[in-house]
């Protein structure tokens, strides 16, 4: 069955330090997204990104975050400055553009980042 | 209640035991989705509902879903020490634009006593 996959499984980094987060959509999918969950909390939403740009983001996701499609596989989130508030694990997730699907978001099995 | 709202918060059982976790759900969904959480880990997906479907069924895993009451229920029969994990319930929510994201509930953390 194919899946979303997440690289690293486990990132540490400095304070102040800009970190890139990767996922590899499922292939056919064209609709994409990150969550954040600070640890003991809720999963949240951060971004969605369609036809090469962001088509909703939250508050959550400021001026120091970024998303890209560098290529036709991959999906990233870039975080300019981290700072220890960004420690969470950070889900990426895909969807399928056919109707009736595109409600239906598979995600990954996240990166979790430590900000020390 | 906050969309994709969950409860109980806590839930201890002997192993053998079915656990029952209930989800409620303010606006109208497509779909709604249960995962589990190991502490610390990734989510792992367990089962996907649709608006039109009532139940279903994936092993030990029974979810059902009452969209007239906004809530949707998980049931893991014979459990076992493996299944302790957060479990939570995502319901889609769509943007003005058509877009969609998920609304995840806070989770109910199961302990399975051995």
């Amino acid at each position: 069955e194919p899946e979303v996959t997440q690289t690293p499984s486990h990132q540490v980094t400095q304070m102040g330090q800009e970190v890139i987060l990767r996922c590899v959509p499922i292939s056919n999918h064209l609709y994409f997204y990150w969550y954040r969950q600070i640890l003991g909390q809720k999963v949240e939403f951060l971004v969605s990104f369609y036809n090469n740009e962001i088509s909703e983001k939250s508050e959550i996701f400021d001026d120091q975050f970024s998303v890209e499609r560098p290529d036709g596989s991959n999906f990233t989130l870039k975080i300019r400055s981290t700072k220890l508030e960004d420690s969470a694990m950070y889900f990426c997730a895909s969807s399928d553009p056919e109707w009736g699907n595109k409600n239906i978001q598979y995600f990954g099995a996240g990166t979790r980042l430590s900000v020390l | 209640s906050q969309q994709g709202e969950e409860d109980p918060q806590a839930l201890s059982i002997q192993e053998g035991e079915n656990a029952t976790m209930n989800c409620s759900y303010k606006t109208s969904i497509n779909n709604l989705q249960w995962y589990r959480q190991n502490s610390g880990r990734g989510l792992v997906h367990l089962i996907l509902i649709r608006s039109n479907e009532r139940e279903k069924h994936s092993g030990r895993l029974r979810v059902t879903l009452d969209t007239s009451k906004k809530s949707s229920s998980l049931l893991i029969t014979a459990s076992r020490a493996a299944d302790t994990a957060s479990y939570f319930c995502a319901t889609d929510a769509i943007f003005t634009s058509g877009t969609y994201k998920y609304i995840f509930g806070t989770g109910t953390r199961l302990k399975v006593l051995a």
